[in-house]
């Protein structure tokens, strides 16, 4: 079966600091992977997107980026972080079946705290 | 604009007791709509998934209802239990690509004792 796995659990960190968040998925091959955003009060926002390593798309301009340096490890970065980018941050995976069958699941989350 | 909405924003039952929540959304082109159940802090889980000719789908105590003509759905919990306290998340996908996903904002369901 596959599995979902993403760290830290939580994490301080202060203004300008950099930022990793790591999510790696085991039980599959060549998984579509998404990092998205949730922000209290306000549904999930995609941040970036990959079909394969080294392809990332990203849905929104911000200040974060994202690394695909294996099939299935996907790295959320900041070199410098804002006040703004803390959140509940989710990793996830899924599988292009068309219509019907592309489900996506998550990992358990990273709530950042930008001090 | 491609929107989902959930309704109400928050809930409290009584343990044993029914309770239905609702989603609207004006989602185009559609492929399919999906429920799921999120506890605090954790990460959201996959309760079901209906595409456009699929009416219900249940999953043990959780049914959900699709109307592709009034673009509403309902998922309904049926014999509530403590353990289902939780925010239940609409998501509708346009496109046919998981990439192409609009989530709603959740309804916070707390049961009591």
């Amino acid at each position: 079966s596959q599995t979902i796995h993403q760290w830290p659990a939580t994490l301080v960190q202060p203004v300008g600091s950099p930022l990793s968040l790591e999510c790696t998925v085991e039980g599959t091959s060549n998984p579509n992977l998404y990092w998205y955003r949730q922000a209290a009060g306000r549904g999930l926002q995609l941040l970036f997107y990959s079909v394969g390593i080294g392809q990332i798309s990203s849905e929104v301009p911000q200040n974060l980026s994202a690394s695909r340096p294996q099939d299935r490890q996907f790295i959320l970065s900041s070199k410098k972080l804002l006040l703004s980018d803390s959140g509940f941050y989710l990793c996830a995976w899924g599988e292009d079946r068309g219509t019907s069958g592309n489900t996506i699941y998550f990992g358990e989350g990273s709530w950042l705290t930008v001090v | 604009k491609n929107q989902v909405e959930q309704s109400p924003q928050s809930l409290i039952i009584l343990e044993g007791k029914n309770c239905t929540l609702q989603c609207n959304y004006t989602v185009s082109p559609f492929s399919n709509l999906r429920w799921y159940k999120q506890d605090t802090g954790r990460g959201p889980v996959s309760l079901t998934i209906m595409t456009f000719s699929e009416n219900t789908k249940s999953n043990g105590r959780y049914t959900a209802t699709l109307d592709a003509d009034t673009k509403q759905s309902s998922l309904h919990i049926t014999a509530s239990q403590l353990s289902d306290s939780a925010s239940y998340i609409c998501v509708v996908s346009y496109g046919g690509a998981t990439n192409k996903l609009i989530f709603g904002t959740g309804t916070l369901l707390a049961v009591q004792p």
